[in-house]
């Protein structure tokens, strides 16, 4: 069974400073990953997505993160925070499903991601 | 493209009513609809997949018989929380995704439940 961890729960950074958000998942397979971004009140928006070719993947808003299979990883990366990144980050795999099953993907517990001033 | 309109964004209920919430995909056609629950500071909990014109597939521990799922098109799910009680209120959030498995899950803005 898959398994997504994103062991900090929370990141405070400066704004314009780098920042990395750790997702690490457990799959035996081959898997689709992905980065949502949440803003406080409302829904889930895709930032980048993993699915197969090249393992760095860019995303709106200058995120960009790196399919790494050895080491089970999908962290996300951003060279410059702005104040307006302030929010919560999930990140989401999904395997390949059982005969006549659906991908349904499993969300991490996400990552509060504080910009300060 | 790909937006998913929810509806409504909040709703306060009376403790015993039922609350219908609907899960729209605008500009494209949702072959499945999930349904998650999310409380604060929490990740989303699956709480149901629905297919159209299928019944829904719970997740364990969900009532079917108190968060009823319909999804009677490929555009439009509804969840219904029936008989709802204090416990129940919660950020109901539906999300929609089309045709292949490997597209990503498209959100609506979520629905905050308070039942008094």
């Amino acid at each position: 069974a898959q398994s997504v961890t994103q062991l900090d729960s929370q990141v405070p950074v400066f704004e314009e400073a780098p920042v990395e958000l750790r997702c690490n998942y457990s799959s035996s397979v081959s898997v689709y990953l992905f980065w949502y971004v949440q803003y406080p009140n409302q829904g889930l928006q895709l930032l980048l997505k993993y699915l197969s070719g090249s393992t760095l993947v860019k995303g709106i808003n200058g995120f960009e993160a790196e399919f790494n299979k050895s080491q089970t990883s999908f962290h996300l990366r951003k060279p410059s925070v702005h104040i307006s990144d302030t929010a919560e980050y999930f990140c989401a795999v999904s395997d390949h499903p059982r005969a006549g099953g659906s991908y349904i993907p499993t969300f991490g517990r996400g990552t509060s991601l504080i910009v300060h001033p | 493209g790909a937006v998913v309109s929810q509806h409504p964004s909040w709703v306060i209920c009376k403790s015993g009513t039922s609350v219908k919430i609907e899960c729209r995909s605008l500009d494209f056609q949702a072959t499945t609809m999930f349904w998650y629950r999310q409380f604060p500071k929490q990740s989303l909990m699956l709480m149901a997949t629905s297919n159209e014109g299928s019944k829904a597939t719970y997740e364990q521990g969900v009532e079917k018989d108190k968060f009823l799922i319909n999804h009677a098109s490929l555009t439009l799910s509804t969840l219904t929380v029936t008989s709802a009680h204090p416990e129940d209120s919660s950020f109901y959030i539906c999300s929609a995704r089309w045709d292949r498995d490997s597209s990503p899950l498209h959100f609506g803005n979520g629905t905050r439940l308070t039942v008094t």
